[in-house]
């Protein structure tokens, strides 16, 4: 059974403090996706990884980064959080099968809130 | 812009009756689509997806049919279950890495 387990449920920052949300699957999966979601917006992507140490920016990446030191970690990063970034930050890992099939396992989300 | 899209936010379904999800998308590179069940307080769940070379996909209670011409895609639930309420995301993707997802549609079978 495949898991992807984020750090925290439920986050409280202050405006300018930097955030470091924590993402771990056990699945030896190669892609990693970090996600917000926010009410009538659906899901979108922040950043995708598809090997350690490698990285693509996804549609909102302002005020964001990532690190993808070891296979099963992708951390998201605020650099310096803003009332806008609070939100549901959803991570997700991408099982490829066969016939270019594709599954996305997702973590159960962290919302943070910074106020 | 918006390149996968659920116009329709929420639904009501009685117990026993079809739910019908439906997903509208512009981009024509996309060739595999998924939907998603999403409980409160819980990531996304994988449902049911489809290829592009496929029309429609069947998985017990749930089918998916896709219409390239149209680009259009729907989900059946048959027989619809109190179970099955639940915000449901359509998404899509062309290379595997990035996945374009709708804005959900909130789905409430009725005892």
């Amino acid at each position: 059974d495949v898991k992807v387990t984020q750090s925290s449920r439920y986050l409280v920052k202050r405006t300018g403090e930097k955030v470091f949300l924590e993402c771990v699957q056990d699945m030896d999966h190669e892609n990693m996706f970090w996600y917000r979601q926010d009410p009538g917006l659906g899901l979108r992507l922040i950043y995708f990884s598809y090997d350690v140490k490698m990285k693509e920016k996804g549609d909102i990446p302002e005020g964001y980064s990532v690190s993808r030191e070891k296979k099963e970690r992708f951390s998201l990063i605020l650099e310096s959080a803003s009332t806008n970034q609070t939100s549901m930050y959803l991570c997700a890992s991408l099982r490829e099968g066969g016939q270019e099939t594709y599954e996305q396992y997702f973590g159960p989300g962290t919302r943070l809130t910074v106020t | 812009d918006q390149q996968v899209k659920q116009n329709s936010p929420s639904l009501s379904v009685q117990e026993g009756r079809i739910s019908i999800l439906n997903c509208d998308y512009t981009n024509s590179m996309f060739d595999y689509f998924l939907w998603y069940k999403k409980y409160p307080a819980e990531g996304p769940t994988f449902l049911i997806s489809i290829s592009s070379i496929k029309d429609k996909n069947e998985d017990g209670r749930f089918t998916v049919f896709l219409n390239k011409s149209a680009k259009h895609l729907s989900l059946h639930i048959v027989p619809s279950q109190p179970g099955d309420s639940a915000v449901y995301f359509c998404a899509a993707t062309g290379t595997g890495n990035q996945f374009y997802f709708g804005t959900g549609t909130s789905l409430t079978v009725i005892p």
